[in-house]
């Protein structure tokens, strides 16, 4: 079966610009999670979205939003981007929330850079 | 706060012989963690994982130590191969009752096998 697709795969915005990021679970899970990495802080845990409804949602700023449609798809927007803004988005799909310890397949990721 | 950690950012070991990449954890409150592997330009790959009502657990040719006493999660990787070459994030989830709270990464240890 088709795994996590993340759209796209790689982009280049400028400061104070804002950009959106895709994610299309594998199908009949419904819980996705997004995730930052960077050399400096690593992998962090942004939010996670189930059944259209955020569950949670890590120390980022408000700049920083997502949502989930009905099919599960997700989307993550960042607002007036910032050069730290720069790192690889990953998106990561479950059948059931993580918490309830279901396996999380991750994409590849977007590979965001900000100038 | 809490944040889950590794011991020792880079591990080089012979084609053939056993690897050990240790992890720390400092949320007691943790009950599940997780084993990922990231190869270069892809995203964590889900290797194993352990609840905390365990204290080992055993794949292919992986297998998990779970130490709550001491707040210490280990991955053995028997025989490694030059395929295991990549960086190895240990991951711990807390169930807080109120939700999930998302996956906490360690830094990531970066395995070399040598030929």
């Amino acid at each position: 079966k088709a795994g996590v697709t993340q759209t796209p795969r790689y982009l280049i915005k400028t400061r104070g610009q804002q950009v959106t990021l895709s994610c299309s679970p594998i199908s009949g899970h419904r819980s996705v999670s997004w995730y930052q990495q960077t050399p400096g802080q690593g992998l962090q845990f942004l939010f996670e979205y189930f059944s259209e409804t955020q569950r949670n949602k890590g120390n980022f700023p408000g700049r920083f939003s997502g949502r989930q449609f009905s099919n599960s798809r997700s989307e993550m927007n960042v607002s007036t981007l910032e050069l730290g803004d720069s790192a690889l988005y990953l998106c990561a799909s479950s059948l059931d929330l993580i918490s309830q310890g279901t396996e999380a397949f991750f994409g590849q990721g977007t590979r965001l850079t900000v100038v | 706060g809490e944040s889950v950690g590794l011991h020792l950012p880079t591990l080089s070991v012979q084609e053939g012989d056993n690897s050990i990449i240790n992890c720390a954890y400092s949320n007691s409150a943790s009950d599940y963690f997780i084993w990922y592997k990231q190869e270069s330009g892809k995203g964590p790959q889900f290797i194993i994982d352990i609840r905390s009502n365990m204290d080992k657990r055993q794949g292919q040719r992986v297998t998990v130590l779970l130490n709550k006493t001491v707040k210490h999660l280990s991955l053995q990787i028997a025989a490694t191969q030059p395929g295991d070459s990549a960086v190895y994030f240990c991951a711990e989830n807390m169930y807080s009752g109120g939700g999930a709270d998302g996956l906490t990464f360690g830094k990531g240890t970066h395995l070399i096998i040598q030929p």
